[in-house]
């Protein structure tokens, strides 16, 4: 079983719909990040997170410590949204990597 | 602050050729990764250095892969030799961290894409 997982893998929506990203993992950590490549291949951190909730304009992140689950939303979605979002897993030094989920939003 | 920089952005080489990758950290910046992605298996940590020390080089493919951090501003990557498998986009990033627990955001370079034929 991998340590972490991305739902869904490819999400296709129409611009202004709701977006949710979800990334189960199975090891402890210290903190969790959201990560966004577009398609010319630059990566942005989006969030870090080691509880609660974050929010940057239209993006909000949780995370959910016991549950081991964290969430990305993406309200009033824009076809600029269109990128992988990665999770990736924060340990003492060792950082393991979602497959990514594919998001187009469509106008 | 002009982010992080890698260099080269592109490169295409010969299998068997030796290949240098750069990157310069963001000043202030104490922990740098290198990552490398691929269709196949994605964003794949190679190496993590902290203050300048190689903390983590599990993610070292093999013995052909070396990764020095000679001072807090520069960092290399190399390959010697060569393999098509290699081919890949090669990723800086780095970030401020605390001792030696990483606790910072992450901040990426563009990449160097490398292709071996």
């Amino acid at each position: 079983k991998n340590e972490v997982e991305q739902s869904p893998q490819n999400l296709t929506a129409q611009e202004g719909e709701f977006i949710t990203i979800n990334c189960s993992y199975s090891v402890g950590i210290s903190a969790l990040h959201w990560l966004q490549q577009h398609p010319g291949g630059g990566i942005v951190s989006l969030f870090m997170l080691s509880s609660g909730k974050k929010k940057h304009g239209r993006l909000i992140a949780t995370i959910n410590i016991q549950e081991k689950h964290s969430s990305l939303h993406i309200t009033a979605s824009h076809p600029r949204d269109s990128a992988v979002y990665i999770c990736s897993l924060q340990g003492a030094q060792k950082l393991v990597f979602g497959q990514g989920t594919r998001l187009t939003i469509n106008p | 602050d002009a982010g992080v920089i890698q260099s080269p952005r592109h490169e295409v080489t010969e299998m068997g050729q030796e290949v240098t990758l750069r990157c310069k950290p963001i000043s202030g910046h104490n922990s740098l990764f290198w990552y490398r992605q691929t269709m196949m298996r994605g964003l794949e940590l190679l190496i993590y250095f902290n203050n300048n020390v190689p903390i983590d080089d599990s993610g070292m493919p093999e013995d052909r892969f070396s990764a020095k951090m000679p001072n807090a501003s520069f960092s290399t990557l190399k390959i010697q030799p060569s393999e098509p498998r290699d081919s890949a986009v090669y990723f800086c990033a780095t970030s401020r961290t605390s001792g030696s627990r990483h606790t910072g955001e992450l901040f990426f370079g563009e990449g160097s894409r490398l292709t071996v034929l």
